[in-house]
């Protein structure tokens, strides 16, 4: 059983590029949601994908932008990249349930350094 | 709001010696909360949860963790450490099991001495 995959593992941009982030989720998930783990820090939410469409979001600028597919696989894009943007990008997965969420499984992350 | 306080950025123990970890956390509503692992250049593992059923939380590899509503706590513990223990570990909270938001602390990392 496949767990959370994430692509790629390590990515190396300057300030003012563009970057795209991909993850696919755990067998069976419908849910995606995304952190950024500066370093020496906790994860913090970005936001969450259900149903293709965007449910809550975290406090992050409009530059974070994602997007789901019909196979549940996302996507996070970032604008216009600041030196702050560098980072671990996680994804995390989960079952959505008549009585809420199942747990969540987070990917081994993409590492983004911003140059 | 709700937020989690791990205080101690960094616990050292000898091998077989007993583990504690200090999650404090703050939420105007019954709080469900989490313990997550992080291995080097790895993701984040589940340990364990609280969802408001037992107090006494069991998880994987021998840890465990107590919710205590009157001291606004989840410590987690394990009896005996072992080297394999070393890693990042993150206390989370969120509000409800219906939301994938979770806050996280700042976590601690744990060295394990033989």
């Amino acid at each position: 059983d496949a767990g959370v995959t994430q692509s790629p593992t390590h990515l190396i941009k300057t300030r003012g590029q563009q970057v795209t982030l991909r993850c696919s989720p755990k067998s069976g998930h419908d849910t995606v949601s995304w952190y950024q783990q500066a370093l020496g820090q906790g994860p913090q939410f970005i936001f969450q994908y259900y149903e293709e469409e965007e449910r809550q979001r975290g406090n992050f600028p409009d530059r974070f932008s994602g997007h789901q597919f019909p196979n549940y696989s996302s996507e996070l894009n970032v604008n216009a990249l600041l030196l702050g943007d560098s980072a671990l990008y996680l994804c995390a997965s989960s079952l959505a349930t008549s009585g809420g969420r199942e747990t969540q499984y987070f990917g081994p992350g993409t590492r983004l350094l911003v140059l | 709001a709700q937020s989690v306080t791990q205080l101690g950025s960094h616990v050292s123990v000898s091998e077989g010696a007993l583990v504690l970890l200090r999650c404090n956390y703050s939420s105007s509503v019954p709080p469900y909360l989490f313990w997550y692992v992080q291995y080097p250049n790895q993701g984040l593992q589940l340990l364990l949860k609280y969802t408001s059923a037992a107090t006494l939380v069991k998880g994987i590899n021998g840890f465990e963790a107590e919710f205590k509503k009157s001291e606004t706590s989840f410590h987690l513990t394990k009896p005996s450490a072992h080297m394999s223990d070393a890693a990042e570990y993150f206390c989370a909270v969120t509000l409800s099991y219906n939301t994938d938001k979770l806050i996280f602390g700042t976590g601690t990392r744990l060295q394990v001495f033989p």
